[in-house]
């Protein structure tokens, strides 16, 4: 079975421009969300949707935004680039069901924005 | 919200020795507690995860304890071995509420 798979693995961006970033989940997976990983702020919690609606948020601005397609391939987008979005991006699936079930994570998407 | 601390930051242990990574969180609601071992250039990878019905949890070297009332978990690897050199963080989850906290990480270093 075919982990999660994101796209692109790297990515530089200038501050101002946006971006737009791609998660394929795990096949029967229904649920995606993103995390964003820096070296001081650690791993944070972005949103996640499950059957197109976003279920949960976390505490980042506007600026970051999702969506899910019916497929369940889930893509989101940061506007006006600053440089502090510099990170790497981190999608995870999982099933939904009555209890919370594992997530399994992609490799990732390293945005760097100068 | 959530918040969970993650102590030590890093641990170097000789092989073969054991290791143990501790974490405190501080919603009585939360009910899942997973860790993740994240290697250079790769996204986390689920290694034990442990639920509030249950205090231990063990899969080969790797076990998980849970303390309800003190609201802390702790990671032991036994038998280390150079493999598990990597960042090891832990989580808390409620199902409602149900993104995942992380702690800061624990960078583990075996010293052959």
């Amino acid at each position: 079975k075919a982990g999660v798979t994101q796209t692109p693995r790297y990515l530089i961006k200038t501050r101002g421009q946006q971006v737009t970033l791609s998660c394929s989940p795990i096949s029967g997976h229904r649920s995606v969300s993103w995390y964003q990983q820096t070296p001081g702020q650690g791993l944070q919690f972005l949103f996640e949707y499950f059957s197109e609606t976003q279920r949960n948020k976390g505490n980042f601005p506007g600026r970051f935004s999702g969506r899910q397609f019916s497929n369940s391939r889930s893509e989101m987008n940061v506007s006006t680039l600053e440089l502090g979005d510099s990170a790497l991006y981190l999608c995870a699936s999982r099933h939904w069901g009555p209890s919370y079930n594992e997530q399994f994570f992609g490799p990732g998407t390293r945005l760097t924005v100068l | 919200g959530e918040n969970v601390e993650q102590h030590p930051s890093t641990l170097s242990v000789q092989e073969g020795d054991s290791a143990v990574i501790k974490c405190t969180y501080s919603d009585s609601a939360s009910n899942y507690f997973p860790w993740y071992k994240q290697e250079l250039g790769k996204g986390p990878q689920l290694i034990i995860d442990i639920r509030s019905n249950v205090g231990e949890k063990k899969d080969q070297r790797i076990a998980v304890t849970l303390n309800k009332t003190a609201k802390h978990f702790s990671l032991h690897i036994t038998e280390t071995q150079p493999e598990d050199s990597a960042v090891y963080f832990c989580a808390a989850a409620n199902f409602g509420n149900e993104k995942l906290t992380f702690g800061t990480g624990t960078r583990l270093t075996i010293i052959p």
